[in-house]
């Protein structure tokens, strides 16, 4: 069965770089969400999209921006980038209000 | 706002044994879903079951099954016969049922050690 892709997979930025994650969701699938969790945590939910809008949004910094485009797949654009930014970060998608399955996550690290 | 707790940051099992994890939540909501997923050294994280809150059934899949008592807001994930690759960190997560693209709130999750 086909599974979420993220891309890249590693990712390594300086200070003050920008970033852009994509995430393309299972087909048929509507909803994407975004997620970060650092080394030793959980995951932490930074925004979701239903049918191409924003539907839920949460400790997402203003340096972080996202969009779903029309053929449902999703980019995370993280600006100005911070050591702290260094974590794992995740997409999911679902069907509406179905369960969420998570990509394999890019692996961000900022130096 | 919802919150997930685990009380149990590690817990291990001999192999073929059984072991329960705890979850607890609070929450204000009729409508909800409840899940366990499971994140092993390759840091995917990997749907293991789900629990609907209108459902009084408690959810079986395989060798996974839960004990939802929805009176207590507890949500525990039962592993029977287990085996090595059951290794993980566990986590317990609560969704909302009312709005499509609703957050999952993560427990800070239970680390299993599987002993041979």
């Amino acid at each position: 069965a086909a599974g979420v892709i993220q891309s890249p997979r590693h990712l390594i930025k300086e200070k003050r770089e920008t970033a852009t994650l994509k995430c393309y969701p299972i087909p048929r699938h509507d909803t994407v969400y975004w997620y970060q969790q650092g080394p030793g945590q959980d995951p932490q939910f930074l925004i979701s999209f239903y049918e191409k809008m924003q539907s839920d949004k949460g400790s997402i910094p203003d340096r972080f921006s996202a969009q779903q485009f029309s053929d449902y797949h999703s980019e995370l654009n993280m600006s100005s980038l911070e050591l702290g930014d260094s974590a794992l970060y995740f997409c999911a998608s679902s069907s509406s209000t179905r369960e969420q399955y998570f990509g394999p996550g890019t692996r961000l690290t900022v130096t | 706002a919802q919150t997930v707790t685990q009380s149990q940051p590690e817990m291990s099992v001999q192999e073929a044994e059984t072991v329960t994890l705890s979850c607890t939540y609070d929450t204000s909501e009729s409508d909800y879903y409840l899940f366990w997923y499971k994140q092993p050294p390759s840091r995917q994280m990997i749907l293991v079951i789900r629990q609907e809150a209108y459902k009084q059934q408690n959810a079986t899949e395989n060798r996974f099954s839960v004990n939802f008592q929805k009176a207590a807001k507890s949500f525990s994930l039962k592993i029977s016969d287990s085996q090595l690759g059951d290794a993980a960190m566990y986590f317990c997560a609560y969704r909302s049922g009312e709005t499509s693209g609703s957050r999952l709130t993560f427990g800070e999750g239970t680390q299993l050690t599987v002993n041979p």
